[in-house]
């Protein structure tokens, strides 16, 4: 039964389309994230909530949009896809906002051609 | 702000070597600590976590880490490795208060036979 669970794991998409990546955790946790893997592996925070509520927010562009129905759930869409939107994306939650270390899942690979 | 440098991007070490990877982090506070691995294709792991106590912490697969204040570093260290702990290894310093990880760049790690 997997902990922290993305689906899709692979999106290959057009540009200027939109998608979404959807997430869920059965840990019971208060606190989800994405996170942006690029190319070379680095990692960048983009969104968290706790308990639905949308505590950070980085610098990302507007196309990006979270959405968390409940705690257990945390979704990304993306409008009007761009090259550069091409990377890695995780999904990872932690207990609480305290952020004692994170449970991720296996990620999303987006290709934008 | 929190910073996290891991200065090796690349190391090799022939299988039942030890390993120590090298992590220096930059905090306001005391810091919490983690180290994460990543197998191809997969999502992060997490192997070790130190917020306070006893500066030498021990983790899952054989891995342990030790906290230097003084010289704001985090090493991980495993006495023999195997061909399986090849992977990436992620550094990462922890922000409470606002509740996110700040990762190092990754440091890769090959395993000779």
């Amino acid at each position: 039964d997997t902990a922290v669970s993305q689906t899709p794991k692979y999106l290959v998409t057009q540009m200027g389309n939109d998608k979404s990546i959807k997430c869920e955790q059965n840990l019971g946790h208060d606190t989800m994230y994405w996170y942006k893997q690029d190319s070379k592996k680095f990692l960048k925070i983009m969104f968290s909530y706790n308990n639905k509520e949308l505590i950070i927010n980085e610098t990302v562009p507007n196309r990006f949009s979270p959405k968390s129905p409940d705690k257990a759930h945390l979704n990304l869409h993306i409008n009007s896809l761009e090259l550069g939107d091409s990377a890695v994306y995780f999904c990872a939650s932690s207990q609480n906002r305290g952020d004692y270390g994170y449970t991720f899942g296996s990620g999303t690979r987006l290709t934008v051609v | 702000a929190q910073s996290v440098t891991q200065p090796d991007i690349h190391i090799t070490v022939s299988e039942g070597a030890s390993l120590e990877l090298r992590c220096n982090y930059s905090y306001g506070a005391t810091p919490y600590l983690f180290w994460y691995v990543q197998s191809p294709g997969q999502g992060l792991q997490l192997l070790l976590k130190y917020f306070s106590g006893d500066t030498l912490v021990q983790g899952i697969k054989g891995f342990e880490a030790e906290f230097k204040r003084s010289q704001s570093s985090f090493n991980l260290r495993k006495p023999s490795v195997h061909w399986s702990d090849a992977a990436e290894y992620f550094c990462a310093v922890g922000n409470t208060n606002a509740g996110k990880s700040t990762f190092g760049d990754g440091t890769t790690l090959t395993v000779k036979p």
